[in-house]
């Protein structure tokens, strides 16, 4: 049973980059049929898709993110990673990581963990 | 982007009484490669991630109680808890994956009356 978990610093400051990783078990990041998603979720509001790693390791982003985020893959530790950068306070959020496919839903989902921006 | 959209905001319900939750797109999320409807729900309780609950817009997850059920198609779509239990107090969300970016409902609150 595949499960994913999120690590990385719970305090950045505005105008730095969020950096977060994701890591695999169970299962092999390198699967051909499966894709690795970033989502977040501000305290009290709605999910945000961030954007997603393919199997081939090229990358799809959310335009409205797209010019801030780098999405990236380490095979040999099962894992991928999520940089933000020039983050601001609107940043502040629970960042998940899950995983997806081609015409796929977002399942499983890591526990997430929560970034926030602040000086 | 296809806007995702759900009402209620917010639901009251009364233990063992139906509950229905609806989602409207944008645009169809009815994709013509296998004409399925690329629409899923998910329960989100504090403090964890959301769940997966129904894909295919009517196909249920796995182990999710049979109480839950989806329908729909094109662009509108329900969500109905059967018989509501307590521990169906959750936050609600749709989501379609037929079109970059997926996109989510804005969720709706569930709570027992």
């Amino acid at each position: 049973q595949v499960q994913l978990q999120e690590s990385g610093p719970g305090l950045v400051k505005p105008s730095q980059t969020l950096s977060l990783t994701c890591t695999v078990s169970g299962g092999s990041i390198s699967s051909g049929s499966h894709y690795w998603s970033w989502i977040r979720q501000p305290a009290g509001k709605g999910l945000e898709w961030i954007g997603r790693m393919y199997s081939s390791g090229s990358t799809n982003y959310n335009p409205s993110l797209k010019s801030r985020v780098t999405i990236s893959v380490d095979t040999s530790k099962n894992q991928f990673s999520l940089k933000v950068s020039s983050v601001t306070a609107a940043d502040t959020a629970v960042y998940y990581c899950a995983r997806d496919g081609p015409l796929c839903w977002f399942d499983p989902w890591g526990q997430g963990t929560l970034v926030t921006v602040s000086s | 982007d296809i806007v995702m959209t759900q009402s209620p905001d917010s639901l009251t319900v009364s233990l063992g009484e139906r509950a229905t939750i609806n989602c409207k797109s944008s645009q169809t999320v009815l994709h013509s490669s296998n004409n399925k409807n690329c629409l899923a729900w998910y329960q989100q309780k504090p403090g964890q991630p959301p769940k997966l609950l129904i894909y295919w817009a009517s196909t249920r997850e796995s182990g999710v109680p049979d109480r839950f059920s989806g329908s729909g198609s094109g662009t509108d779509f329900t969500l109905t808890i059967s018989s509501l239990q307590a521990e169906d107090v959750a936050v609600y969300y749709c989501q379609q994956y037929c079109s970059s970016p997926d996109t989510f409902g804005q969720g709706t609150k569930l709570e027992i009356k």
